[in-house]
């Protein structure tokens, strides 16, 4: 079955970076692509960015672009996100999440990871 | 920017009936584009509905998706005590991207 495990939580100081790791099972990774989202508390969900897993060509929210930087290791499995430069505004739970493909038109996000919480306190 | 709008924040109900969630769009956009997600505390979002009416893999006929113009539904038809959850609209387009409305939380009456 399709399994996203997602690395554990983090806490960083206001200026540093994360990297969040999301490791993937039960299909083909290369196949499709993976997205970032996130949820500060109290928040609505707000899309990051995109990788394409197989050749990896990324897109990202224009919010976020210059901080957040997607990657992938395809031997692996294995997508990542790390958002640099980081304010308090950034303490949010930060999911993966696979492109559904569906038969007809479709932009959405079928899988998830279970989520990683990062906390940026001084 | 497409803004996707749920009201209200909250809906009580009791087990066994009927509830319809909203979800309203800025600007006329595309329902291929428009699906519903449900997020349980810690947990992350379910895939319910995609393409505005299609019901995603697993998801009991009880879920019912459909659309009028800008405005978005959600009907549960017959509501189960595991359906107590909170309810997340998204859209996307080329320019907005990915956008999710606010969302409602069905809470037990």
């Amino acid at each position: 079955q399709v399994q996203f495990v997602q690395s554990g939580a983090e806490v960083r100081k206001p200026g540093a970076s994360v990297k969040v790791s999301c490791k993937a099972s039960g299909y083909t990774f290369t196949s499709t692509a993976m997205h970032w989202v996130r949820q500060a508390p109290g928040q609505r969900l707000e899309w990051m960015g995109w990788i394409n897993a197989g050749n990896g060509n990324t897109k990202y929210s224009q919010k976020f672009q210059g901080r957040v930087t997607i990657t992938r290791d395809t031997s692996a499995s294995t997508t990542y996100m790390e958002l640099s430069s980081l304010r308090s505004e950034d303490t949010a739970v930060y999911y993966c999440a696979r492109d559904h493909h569906c038969s007809t038109t479709c932009a959405d996000f079928d899988y998830w990871g279970q989520g990683t919480l990062v906390t940026v306190s001084s | 920017e497409v803004v996707l709008s749920q009201s209200p924040g909250t809906l009580s109900f009791s087990p066994g009936e009927r509830a319809t969630l909203s979800c309203r769009a800025s600007q006329s956009v595309s329902g291929s584009y428009l699906a519903w997600y449900q997020q349980k505390p810690g947990q992350a979002p379910r895939l319910l509905i995609y393409g505005a009416s299609s019901r995603a893999t697993g998801i009991p006929d009880r879920f019912t998706g459909s659309e009028s113009g800008t405005d978005f539904t959600l009907t549960i038809s017959r509501l189960e005590p595991e359906d107590f959850a909170v309810y997340y609209c998204q859209h996307y387009d080329t320019s907005s991207m990915y956008t999710f409305g606010q969302g409602t939380k069905l809470e037990i009456k």
